[in-house]
Formats: structure tokens, sequence, C-alpha cells
């Protein structure tokens, strides 16, 4: 099925330790983003791509990197898992940045850092 | 700075009951405001774009519609299945030290109804 496919579904980790979320899409959208979903906070932007090769920061960057060396892939680090890390993490695709087209979002990574 | 702000947090509806959402933004250069569907344990999912005030948006008991200044969800005889978050997103300009055009979303409002 066409989409965004976010693995895994649910993680543990321990706090310092590093993980990478995976996130595809096969409709060969140029832009991707991470948001993460906290209670009471709604969705906030990790980090974003307009293509590959090119990321930017988005408003809670500290703590997260991402690289993007295909059009269908967009993984994000966690560098030194942190508790304030606890979250569900979404990743989204649309054609462009700009324009009408709303998001696709992927069934979310839920991860709890211990 | 942009902001997405919705009320109310939380709206119990009865089975028929009709009422509305709210969502104000204050956002440079409002490219589009955007509605989306929450189910538990899933990702949004698209519902609506906006672009103009005095335009509106319709799928079956939904409507959406938008002012200078808000856009408001309304829920005609909703119905068990219309439960759900909803939520509200602002696309502004590229600005600098801005939301450099991506989607800047509300905390939602989360709608039970009941039958």
């Amino acid at each position: 099925n066409a989409g965004v496919t976010q693995t895994p579904k649910f993680q543990v980790l321990k706090t310092g330790q590093s993980m990478t979320l995976q996130c595809a899409q096969d409709m060969n959208h140029e832009y991707m983003s991470w948001y993460r979903q906290d209670p009471g906070m709604g969705l906030r932007l990790i980090h974003y791509s307009v293509g590959a090769g090119i990321t930017d920061q988005g408003e809670v960057p500290n703590g997260y990197n991402v690289s993007r060396s295909t059009t269908e892939d967009f993984p994000l680090r966690l560098l030194s898992a942190a508790p304030s890390q606890t979250s569900v993490y979404f990743c989204a695709s649309s054609p462009e940045i700009g324009g009408g087209y709303g998001y696709t979002f992927g069934s979310g990574t839920r991860l709890t850092v211990v | 700075e942009d902001q997405v702000t919705q009320s109310p947090e939380a709206l119990r509806l009865q089975e028929g009951e009709s009422s509305s959402l709210n969502c104000s933004y204050t956002v440079s250069g409002l490219r589009g405001l955007f509605w989306y569907r929450q189910d538990p344990g899933k990702g949004p999912e698209f519902l609506f774009t906006l672009y103009s005030a005095g335009e509106e948006k319709e799928k079956e008991r939904l409507k959406a519609t938008l002012t200078k200044k808000e856009s408001f969800l309304h829920i005609t005889a909703p119905k068990p299945e219309d439960s759900a978050t909803y939520l509200c997103a602002a696309r502004g300009g590229y600005n600098y030290g801005g939301s450099q055009g991506n989607l800047i979303f509300g905390k939602g409002t989360k709608l039970s109804v009941k039958p």
C-alpha cells in the first residue's frame, strides 16, 4: 500500500542509548518531516527535508539528527536518549513544502526512555 | 510568533447534536489552513485545506470555514464514529526565523459522540 511507513511501532530505551527511527515513503514526495506529539503540547516539528541532501531544523531539534540520502527515506537518530524524549514520533510527507497538499502521516513510533 | 489555538480542548456531544470546533491563528502570510482527524494510536488523517476568508469545504457531516483570524469545523448531526481528535494547522510564509512554510499545529479538540 502506498503511504508512509514507520518502524518500529514501539521502543523502550535506557537513558544514554542511541537509536534510529525509520521512515520510508513510496509516493515520490520531496518534502518529509518528523514531529513529536506529547500530551497537552500538540505536534511539534523536529526536523524537515525539502529534498534529497537537504535538511533543516524545526522547533525542537536538540538531541536529534537527520539525513536524507534518498527521496524515499528520512531516518531520525537519537544520539543519547533522555527521559524528556519519551513521546510519540510521527513522520510525514508531502509533494512539496508549499501548496495546498495535506501531509501524509505514518502510524507513529511510541518511544519510552527509562 | 506564529501560533494556532484550538478550543475547546474536549467536547462531548449526544448523537445528532450539532456543534462547532474553533481554530484561531496568528500566522504571517497564511498559505493554507488545514484540518486533520486523528484516531487513538494512529497518525493524523488529512481532511481539508482552506486558503482564503469566506472559503468553505464539506465532507459528509463536516464543514470547514475560514475567516481572516479563525477557522471553524462544523459537525452536523454527529455519529459515534465521528469521535476523534480534530487537529487544525496553519502554513505561513517562508519568513526567516519563523516556521519556514512548515505546518504549525494546534493542540487539538477531542470530540466524543455518545449514542
